[in-house]
């Protein structure tokens, strides 16, 4: 079935630079695009949302990008902080499937002092 | 901001026991949801309501049921509990729109079979 997935499970990086996380998506008629951050013991949290109509999208410190030739996704965090380490998921829907999220399988952010 | 309210947040079960995950949003939400999330994997969808009186077989619904008797309140039961059942469930709400379907989590909680 239409699936949505990770390329890395886990990504280090040094406090301070910035870290890009990415997502490959199966579905084109998806339209609709939201990363989430868990932390350990939490539930997931909205971070940012892209529409199809869009190729990018910037928040505080976050940036999503939307490349819809090849069906992917980006998360990219500025100046990454301790407080950043989390694991991120991608998650997708549309219309044709009743607006329903499916999500991927999750990327470790894990950011070194 | 209550938000999205689950109990219990840790519970143990032996095999063949039932128990009900409570979940309430005061959010004014119209969709609920139930997720569980096994170690290390994505979320994948239990049960999903539209409205009160209304509910839908997620991707994984064996061995669960849900009810939706007020726009708040959204409890999943567990009849005969199996070890493949132990995950963490976690229960969420959004709009019903069109034009984008945040949807916001709960806390979770932790349930264990024995």
């Amino acid at each position: 079935g239409e699936s949505v997935g990770l390329h890395l499970p886990t990504l280090s990086v040094q406090e301070g630079d910035n870290s890009i996380i990415n997502c490959a998506y199966s579905n084109s008629a998806s339209d609709y695009f939201i990363w989430y951050k868990q932390e350990s013991g939490k539930g997931p949290q909205f971070i940012i949302d892209i529409r199809s109509n869009m190729d990018k999208r910037q928040g505080q410190r976050v940036t999503v990008l939307l490349n819809k030739t090849v069906k992917h996704l980006s998360l990219q965090i500025a100046a990454t902080q301790p407080g950043d380490s989390a694991v991120y998921f991608c998650a997708e829907s549309g219309y044709n499937a009743g607006n329903m999220l499916t999500f991927g399988g999750g990327t470790r952010l894990m950011v070194k002092p | 901001n209550a938000g999205v309210t689950q109990t219990p947040k840790f519970r143990i079960l032996k095999i063949g026991q039932s128990m009900t995950l409570q979940c309430a949003q005061d959010m004014n939400h119209n969709y609920m949801y139930w997720y569980r999330q096994d170690p290390g994997m994505g979320l994948k969808l239990i049960y999903y309501s539209v409205g009160a009186g209304i509910t839908d077989k997620g991707e994984v619904p064996n061995g669960y049921n849900v009810s939706r008797s007020t726009t708040e309140d959204f409890p999943l039961r567990l009849e005969l509990a199996a070890p493949s059942q132990t995950s963490v469930y976690f229960c969420a709400s959004s709009y019903s729109t069109l034009s984008g379907n945040t949807i916001y989590f709960g806390e979770g909680s932790w349930l264990t079979v024995v």
